[in-house]
């Protein structure tokens, strides 16, 4: 069966700070990812997805990027971290319709 | 573009009530519809789905019906419990290229013992 793990699970970063969050997929090849961003008591707001290795597709202009250097690995990256960007980042892959989240990491921007 | 609207909460009932939930959506094409729950702390999973009109999804005693002449997938519950407390997402998926899902702002749901 397919899981998907993140890492870490929570995360206490100060301003400017980088940033990176680890994905990683287990049980499916060649899987569409996604990663989301939902701040407190929000809705979600997709950030990135990838359709393979290097494709990556940028839904929001912002101070993050992601990668995706192996098949079933998506990290999230940020070289200087805002305090808006606190919030709980899931991310996600598709068996073509039902999304499929992982646990998720809480980021607090200090 | 693609849209989905789902009530505001929070919505607060007490164990064993009966729940709605609605939700209406805007797609061109011929969508797959989903509700999606996240307990607390948790990441989203998905409750059930339905692929085309008329069709039912159900699980865990939620029922929801595709309903392509309203645009509706309202989500019900006969009895909850204090366990289903927790935030539900209406979401449709269309399939196309990057299989994108376009989810609802989610409504969190409190039952009371």
């Amino acid at each position: 069966s397919q899981t998907i793990h993140q890492w870490p699970a929570t995360l206490v970063q100060p301003v400017g700070s980088p940033l990176s969050l680890e994905c990683t997929v287990e049980g499916t090849s060649n899987p569409n990812l996604y990663w989301y961003r939902q701040a407190a008591g929000r809705g979600l707001q997709l950030l990135f997805y990838s359709v393979g290795i290097g494709q990556i597709s940028s839904e929001v202009p912002q101070n993050l990027s992601a990668s995706r250097p192996q098949d079933r690995q998506f990290i999230l990256s940020s070289k200087k971290l805002l305090l808006s960007d606190s919030g709980f980042y899931l991310c996600a892959w598709t068996d073509q319709e039902t999304q499929y989240f992982g646990p998720g990491t809480r980021l607090l921007v200090l | 573009g693609d849209s989905v609207t789902q009530m505001e909460g929070p919505v607060t009932l007490s164990e064993e009530a009966f729940l709605t939930i609605n939700c209406t959506y805007t797609a061109t094409g011929y969508p797959s519809l989903f509700w999606y729950v996240q307990y607390p702390g948790e990441g989203l999973q998905l409750l059930l789905k339905a692929t085309k009109a008329d069709d039912k999804g159900s699980n865990k005693g939620f029922e929801a019906t595709y309903r392509k002449e309203t645009t509706s997938f309202h989500l019900e519950k006969g009895s909850v419990q204090v366990s289903d407390s927790a935030v539900y997402f209406c979401a449709l998926s269309d399939g196309t290229g990057g299989f994108k899902t376009i989810f609802g702002a989610g409504t969190r749901l409190f039952v009371k013992a």
